[in-house]
């Protein structure tokens, strides 16, 4: 079975402070990806990345950076939290598409941000 | 721009009754795929089924099935004798990036589910 986790579940924050979210899978995927889901918007995407090293911008990337270094893990960084980035974010890793868009998502159990 | 729409924010069944959840989609893309997740209240997403668009032929499995429509542009989902560890949230995705390489999966808002005993 695929596994995604997250580093943590619930976490709650000071407004300005440096955020890190980590992300690791262990079905050697190529794709990752960030969401954020808040009520009634449903899952919005951050970013995403398709290898080591390589990001792309989702949907609404503003205030958000990542990290890839290594092909399991992969890193959201709120660079200085602020209230309205208090959501719930979700991991998600797939294979490589190889130009298809078929490969199925997995998805991480999510961590809940406050941001204070 | 592609888009999911789920217009059923909240439905609300007692056990063992049967409830479809609604997706409709919008898309320009000519090979597409559609899928359905479900949140248990833990959080995580947990894929239920994947369907390309040139599969048209329902699904079933176990009490889960699809239907999906093309010419309504529709993916619904329905739950037959629904029991209490049905309740979570459904949401319905399309995946778009045909042209572009990239896998990206656009949600619908979701359906909230709540079956009582």
């Amino acid at each position: 079975d695929v596994k995604v986790t997250q580093s943590s579940r619930y976490l709650v924050k000071r407004t300005g402070e440096k955020v890190f979210l980590e992300c690791v899978q262990d079905m050697d995927h190529e794709n990752m990806f960030w969401y954020r889901q808040d009520p009634g918007l449903g899952l919005r995407l951050i970013y995403f990345s398709y290898d080591v090293k390589m990001k792309e911008k989702g949907d609404i990337p503003e205030g958000y950076s990542v990290s890839r270094e290594k092909k399991e893990r992969f890193s959201l960084i709120l660079e200085s939290a602020s209230t309205n980035q208090t959501s719930m974010y979700l991991c998600a890793s797939s294979l490589e598409s190889g130009g298809a868009v078929s490969e199925t998502q997995y998805f991480g159990p999510g961590t809940r941000l406050l941001v204070l | 721009a592609q888009k999911v729409t789920q217009a059923q924010t909240e439905i609300s069944v007692v056990e063992k009754e049967d409830v479809t959840l609604d997706c409709v989609y919008e898309t320009r893309d000519t090979t597409y795929y559609l899928f359905w997740y479900k949140q248990p209240p833990s959080g995580e997403l947990v894929f239920l089924i994947r369907r390309n668009s040139f599969d048209e032929q329902n699904e079933i499995s176990g009490r889960y099935s699809w239907n999906f429509q093309k010419s309504t542009s529709s993916f619904n989902f329905t739950i037959t004798a629904s029991q209490v560890v049905d309740s979570a949230v459904y949401f319905c995705a399309l995946s778009e990036g045909e042209n572009t390489g990239f896998q990206k999966l656009v949600f619908g808002t979701g359906t909230r589910l709540l079956v009582s005993p």
